[in-house]
Parts: structure tokens; C-alpha cells; sequence
């Protein structure tokens, strides 16, 4: 069974702040890597995904991840908050499908981010 | 605009009655999975329909239940509500052969059950 852990519960950052928020998991298998947004009141937004080869993978509104395999790790990174980033951020994970088939996410317990302006 | 539609948005629910969520998938998605919510917690997985079949299961009773139609929307049915139900039902879509290009996630269906 595959489980996501976000040790991160709430972080509280100044505007210009840099910004890391951890995920590790755990699967024996080969997984894809997912990191959502929930701004408040908004339904879960991607952010940014990883499949397969370059391990650092780039997302929308500045934010980049680094797939570490050896560390089980997947960590979000932007190194400059904005106000408008205040939000909770999920780390997910699956585990990769050789037939193509959706293979069902498993999330971690999100990590609260405050930015104070 | 998220592209998955549910319905209702807010639903007030007594201990031990039934309730019946909604969703319809983003254009083009044939692949329905409905997640669970609770306070505080991320969204764990309930259950998914390809082609009108339950595919695969998450660890919750067998009180929880779905269905897809043709058109490949799906309902959430729940039976004998517990208070522990009280949480936010996502509806997650996708396409099958490409699902490893992830979902897209409705806003949800806030369930309280008094």
C-alpha cells in the first residue's frame, strides 16, 4: 500500500519569502508524483506532475519540484511568495500503471500555507 | 472553472438516512472517482467507474456506493449516515488511457450529517 507524508502542517511565510514544503512516500513500485492546490473555497488545482525523466519538474505560478528516488522524496519549492499563494498544498502519489488504467491517488494531510503581506 | 461538475454543493443530512451525490465529468473524461474529505485531512480514495463498472476500491464500507451512466456521469450513494460521514465529497475525472496524466477535481459536495 502506498502512503504520502506531509510533515509540514502549517507554515507561515512573509511575502518574498522562499518557500519548501516536504512530501515523502512510501511504495515499493515505480509512482507518479503529484502536488494540488486548494485556494479557499476552489476545488483542487494541479500544480505539477512527474512521470519520468528530468527529476526536477516545473510548475504553474513559479513553483518547482525535485524528485529525490532515493529519499522517497518529493519536495515543493518557489523561491518567492506572493500574498495570492495562501493556500493548502497536497502531495500525492500513484503507482504507475503498465496498462494505462487511472490508477487511484493517495494524498498526504496537506500543509496550510499562510502569507502574510 | 473546473470542468467537473457535482451537485448538490451543500447538503445538511439526520444520522441514518440516505444521501446521493452527483458528478459530471469534464468533457472528453470517461473515468469517475469520487474521493472523501474530511476536516483537515487530504482526500482519500472511495471508489472509481470505467465503463459503468466499479474498477477499484478504497478502504470504506460497503454503505458507500456508485454507479456511472452512459454518459459517464456517477452518483455517490451513501446509506445509514453516521455523523462520521460529515465531510467533503470530491469528484475526480480522467481519462482512462492517458490517466497517468492525473485529474480533474471538482469543488465538491459538503455532506454534514446531524
Amino acid at each position: 500500500a502506498q502512503s504520502v507524508s506531509q510533515h509540514n502542517h502549517h507554515v507561515i511565510l512573509s511575502e518574498a519569502a522562499s518557500l519548501e514544503l516536504g512530501c515523502n512516500y512510501s511504495y515499493g513500485g515505480t509512482v507518479n508524483l503529484f502536488w494540488y492546490v486548494q485556494y479557499p473555497g476552489q476545488h483542487l488545482q494541479l500544480l505539477l506532475k512527474y512521470f519520468s525523466g528530468d527529476p526536477l519538474v516545473k510548475g504553474i505560478k513559479g513553483f518547482e519540484a525535485e524528485f529525490i528516488k532515493s529519499k522517497f522524496s518529493f519536495n515543493l519549492r518557489k523561491p518567492s511568495v506572493q500574498w495570492s499563494d495562501t493556500a493548502e498544498y497536497f502531495c500525492a502519489v500513484n503507482a504507475r500503471a503498465a496498462s494505462g488504467s487511472a490508477r487511484q491517488l493517495t494524498f498526504g494531510s496537506g500543509t496550510q500555507l499562510t502569507v502574510l503581506p | 472553472d473546473a470542468g467537473v461538475t457535482q451537485s448538490p454543493t451543500h447538503l445538511i443530512k439526520t444520522r441514518g438516512q440516505q444521501v446521493t451525490l452527483r458528478c459530471s465529468p469534464k468533457s472528453g473524461h470517461d473515468t469517475v472517482s469520487w474521493y472523501q474529505q474530511a476536516l483537515g485531512q487530504g482526500p482519500q480514495f472511495i471508489f472509481q467507474y470505467y465503463e459503468e463498472e466499479e474498477r477499484q476500491r478504497g478502504n470504506f464500507p460497503d454503505r458507500f456506493s456508485g454507479h456511472q451512466f452512459p454518459n459517464y456521469s456517477s452518483e455517490l450513494n451513501v446509506n445509514a449516515l453516521l455523523l462520521g460521514d460529515s465531510a467533503l465529497y470530491l469528484c475526480a475525472s480522467s481519462l482512462r488511457q492517458v490517466a497517468n496524466y492525473g485529474y480533474t477535481f471538482g469543488s465538491g459536495t459538503r455532506l454534514t450529517v446531524v
